[in-house]
């Protein structure tokens, strides 16, 4: 079975270009959950969704991000204008609902940004 | 204050080593709690749940203690293999899973 999918694996861009991330989700999972790590901060819960449809985005540094899921099987975290203080690895992971108790998310492989 | 916390490392020890690590959390209405496994330049993947009781997967033992809000994992005949990061994750809400820093172990030969 496919497990999460991300892309790209790996961008450089300079400063100031818009990024955009994409993630499709395990099918039939209907919790997407974007996460951003880096050495300093670790893991940070950026957005989630239920359902195609935003619950909280809290965690969204600021109004540079911006996330969107317009189908089960898609989502877009974007980045407009990126500055090098975002370079960071983004995953992006996914769950079926009715595993909440058991704390499994299934993470994709990241996607590794670098902005110059 | 951070929601969850752990000891960076590294831990360095031998194979065959038993290796113990805590992380502690900030809200005590906290309903759940993980330790997940993260190799180097991977994603992290689920290890184990943490029961309230302690409970053992193989070589692997956690413990929780709700009064005064850590959670440990313990690693025993440790294994070249379980060089890894190891994440403290907890649950404060039904749908959000907090994530440690992590804690990082090297087994060597």
């Amino acid at each position: 079975d496919a497990g999460v999918i991300q892309s790209p694996r790996h961008e450089v861009t300079e400063m100031g270009q818009e990024v955009t991330l994409r993630c499709k989700p395990i099918s039939g999972h209907d919790y997407l959950f974007w996460y951003r790590q880096t050495m300093m901060r670790g893991l940070e819960l950026l957005i989630y969704f239920n359902n195609n449809v935003p619950i909280d985005d809290s965690g969204m540094p600021e109004d540079r991000f911006s996330a969107k899921m317009p189908n089960a099987s898609f989502s877009t975290l974007k980045i407009q204008p990126s500055e090098p203080r975002d370079s960071a690895v983004y995953f992006c992971a996914s769950r079926l609902g009715t595993s909440g108790r058991t704390g499994e998310l299934f993470f994709g492989e990241g996607s590794r940004l670098t902005v110059l | 204050r951070k929601e969850v916390e752990q000891d960076p490392g590294p831990f360095n020890v031998p194979e065959g080593a038993t290796v113990a690590f805590n992380c502690t959390y900030s809200n005590s209405a906290s309903q759940s709690f993980f330790w997940y496994r993260q190799d180097c330049r991977k994603e992290p993947k689920l290890l184990m749940s943490v029961y309230s009781s302690g409970n053992e997967d193989g070589r692997f033992t956690a413990q929780l203690n709700r009064a005064s809000q850590y959670i440990s994992l313990l690693i025993r005949d440790s294994k070249l293999s379980d060089s890894a990061t190891y994440l403290c994750v907890v649950r404060p809400n039904d749908y959000k899973l907090s994530f440690g820093a992590g804690t990082t172990v090297t087994v060597r030969a």
